[in-house]
């Protein structure tokens, strides 16, 4: 994972989906990658994390390819809540497996 | 159950000086990683402990240490304080290894003069 990977900034209307993919070349392979939201003044939120596949929960899915190169957050039908900063995370395998965040997705959801 | 906690919230010190920042885990958790936050570098992993002893550590001069006591609460410590700390430090508690469902507490800002 390193600090380029995730578009800097996204913007979307009410009721939309939105998808937010990580792209982390030297993750762990034997590790899961994680998911934050964070908004202004607070620490990160947990939102989901998975190994391989899919994964679903009440607030997003998780899609992870075969070849774990990336990842994809959804977050269907988005809100003006939902304007936050979203953040991958993964153990990077090449750098004694320090944790590592993607540089951060700004959000941005109008009415 | 009480969240992550963190003190002090804000702190003002001089360059040269050091600071200890403390953070107490959820209860029943025993993993604690501590992270940088800056608008420049995002967020930078520092440490991360789990029962006492540092599992891991991110790229960070020896200025910056850290430890974790036998009931999960942790410090950590930066000496000769440079205008460059000034950042926000976070906190984070999971209740194993293994997981990133980490809960972060509000964290502490520090500013360096």
């Amino acid at each position: 994972l390193a600090k380029t990977t995730q578009p800097i900034s996204m913007d979307s209307y009410e009721g939309q989906e939105v998808n937010i993919t990580c792209s982390h070349n030297n993750i762990a392979t034997n590790d899961y990658i994680t998911w934050y939201q964070q908004f202004p003044s607070q620490g990160p939120r947990f939102i989901i994390q998975g190994y391989k596949t899919k994964v679903t929960n009440e607030v997003a899915s998780l899609f992870i390819p075969a070849d774990r190169k990336s990842s994809t957050l959804s977050l269907p039908r988005v809100s003006l809540s939902d304007t936050a900063v979203y953040y991958c995370l993964g153990r990077r395998y090449n750098q004694g497996g320090k944790l590592i965040f993607g540089q951060g997705t700004e959000l941005s959801v109008k009415p | 159950k009480a969240g992550v906690t963190q003190t002090p919230r804000y702190l003002i010190k001089t360059r040269g000086q050091q600071v200890t920042l403390s953070c107490s885990p959820i209860s029943g958790h025993r993993s604690v990683s501590w992270y940088q936050q800056t608008p420049g570098q995002g967020l930078q992993f520092l440490f991360e402990y789990f029962s006492e002893t540092q599992r891991n550590k991110g790229n960070f001069p020896g200025r910056f240490s850290g430890r974790q006591f036998s009931n999960s609460r942790s410090e950590m410590n930066v000496s000769t304080l440079e205008l460059g700390d000034s950042a926000l430090y976070l906190c984070a508690s999971q209740r194993e290894e293994g997981t990133y469902e980490q809960y972060f507490g509000p964290g502490t800002r520090l500013t360096v003069t």
